[in-house]
């Protein structure tokens, strides 16, 4: 089975930039699957970062898009978030996830257990 | 447009079915993803495509849709059905995804 752990700082400060890094065991990195970044701020609902496949293509949020940057490292089998220019707002839980694209619908199911990343000074 | 509406919360009575309804323009291309989140968790995929279960869940979910309409129902509701749903999607150009805004169940 599948697993998913999120690793990095818990605390940022604002204007600072997010890192997180989440590595995948038990599974390839290189399987055709699409590999995500989802939050969710205290008390509120899913927002959906972004993804990348194990070729280096990615989408993201068109809302985030200019602060996102996600990549892959095949040779580790984990996959990274950056978010840049952090603020309060970005406070969250992280969670990182494995997805399936099909042609007319899509999924993440596997998921890691979240790490929760405070904009803080 | 990206969104995807959800009536914020319903209740049903132990063993009776609940539908929970998700709307938005991308549904008439795609089909709708369903999410279980308890408290403190991760969510849990329910529902894909047409409607799909992933292994373990159990069989009272269902998902259905019409036009820009997608339905999660629960027939024959327990008491650790109570949790939040979330709806999931391709926006319009099909190359991202966006959240319904979450349906908190409860079990009555």
């Amino acid at each position: 089975q599948v697993q998913l752990q999120e690793s990095g700082p818990g605390l940022v400060k604002p204007s600072g930039t997010l890192s997180l890094t989440c590595a995948v065991s038990s599974g390839s990195i290189s399987s055709t699957n699409w590999w995500s970044w989802v939050r969710q701020s205290p008390g509120k609902g899913l927002e959906w970062i972004g993804e990348i496949y194990h070729s280096g293509r990615t989408n993201y949020n068109p809302s985030l898009k200019s602060r996102v940057t996600i990549s892959v490292d095949k040779s580790k089998n984990q996959f990274s978030l950056k978010l840049s220019s952090v603020t309060a707002a970005d406070t969250a839980v992280y969670y990182c996830a494995r997805g399936y694209n099909g042609y007319d619908y899509a999924y993440l199911d596997y998921w890691g257990q979240g790490t929760l990343v405070t904009v803080s000074s | 447009s990206s969104e995807l509406t959800q009536d914020p919360a319903v209740s049903v009575a132990l063993g009776q079915t609940v539908r929970i309804i998700c709307q938005g323009d991308s549904l008439r291309s795609y089909y709708a993803t369903w999410y279980q989140q308890k408290p403190g968790q991760a969510p849990v995929l329910v529902i894909y495509g047409k409607n799909n279960r992933p292994s373990g869940i159990p069989d009272r979910f269902s998902g259905s849709s019409s036009g820009n309409t997608a339905s999660l129902t629960i027939t024959g509701a327990q008491a650790e059905d109570e949790a939040d749903y979330y709806c999931n999607s391709r926006d319009s150009s099909g190359n991202h995804k966006v959240f319904g805004t979450g349906t908190k169940v409860t079990v009555l």
